[in-house]
């Protein structure tokens, strides 16, 4: 089975701070990956994918990708109280359609 | 239309009854997926659709009884329900390795 592993949280950040959010994964062959915010009994909501080695920006969230070291994390600027939710890193297994969710990090933004 | 539209929302049910859930896309994603979640929990995956052809089953128990009728629409069929398949259920789509998007989920009871 392969396995995605996200630090277990929960995580508390002050208004206006950075969260970090961290990711890695067992299958060497996965080539997508993403970060889902998921509020209380609500969808997981895509808020970044990316497929290659480096940064990808858009707007306050930055996803950071290391094929090497199987590493994937997320980080969040200026965190705003709308953003206290659980994030979920996912990973496509070895190119296949699947899907595998880590656990999850809860991420609360304190006013 | 960027949008996964799952029916009905909400839904209790006895262990004795049959019952349907319904998802509908018009992006034309080409696959498209069942997962479960339970609280405090990632999603599972429980099928994939891939073309319209089952390519997946994660080793589901018979009670669920998945259907794609077309390439726009999945069932869930549901038979003789445990109080422990109470759960949020989730369908997604994605065209290839991109762009997994969740419908808003059925919230299952079974009583």
């Amino acid at each position: 089975q392969k396995e995605v592993e996200q630090n277990s949280g929960p995580l508390s950040v002050p208004e206006g701070a950075i969260a970090s959010l961290n990711c890695t994964y067992s299958d060497r062959g996965s080539q997508s990956f993403f970060w889902y915010r998921q509020y209380s009994g609500k969808s997981p909501e895509l808020i970044m994918s990316i497929y290659s080695n480096g940064d990808k920006e858009d707007g306050r969230f930055t996803a950071q990708l290391n094929k090497a070291s199987q590493y994937v994390s997320l980080l969040i600027r200026d965190s705003q109280p709308s953003d206290s939710a659980t994030y979920l890193c996912a990973v496509n297994e070895g190119g296949s359609e699947k899907l595998v969710f880590g656990k999850g990090t809860k991420l609360t933004v304190n006013p | 239309d960027t949008e996964v539209t799952q029916t009905p929302k909400h839904l209790v049910m006895g262990m004795t009854n049959k019952k349907s859930l319904k998802c509908e896309q018009h992006m034309g994603h080409r696959a498209m997926y069942w997962y479960k979640q339970k609280a405090k929990k990632p999603p599972e995956l429980m099928f994939v659709y891939s073309y319209e052809k089952l390519s997946i089953n994660e080793s589901v128990p018979s009670r669920f009884s998945p259907e794609c009728p077309n390439s726009s629409l999945l069932n869930l069929h549901l038979h003789a329900l445990q109080p422990e398949d109470s759960a949020l259920y989730l369908c997604a789509s994605s065209q290839g390795l991109v762009g997994y998007t969740f419908g808003s989920g059925t919230r299952l009871t079974v009583v």
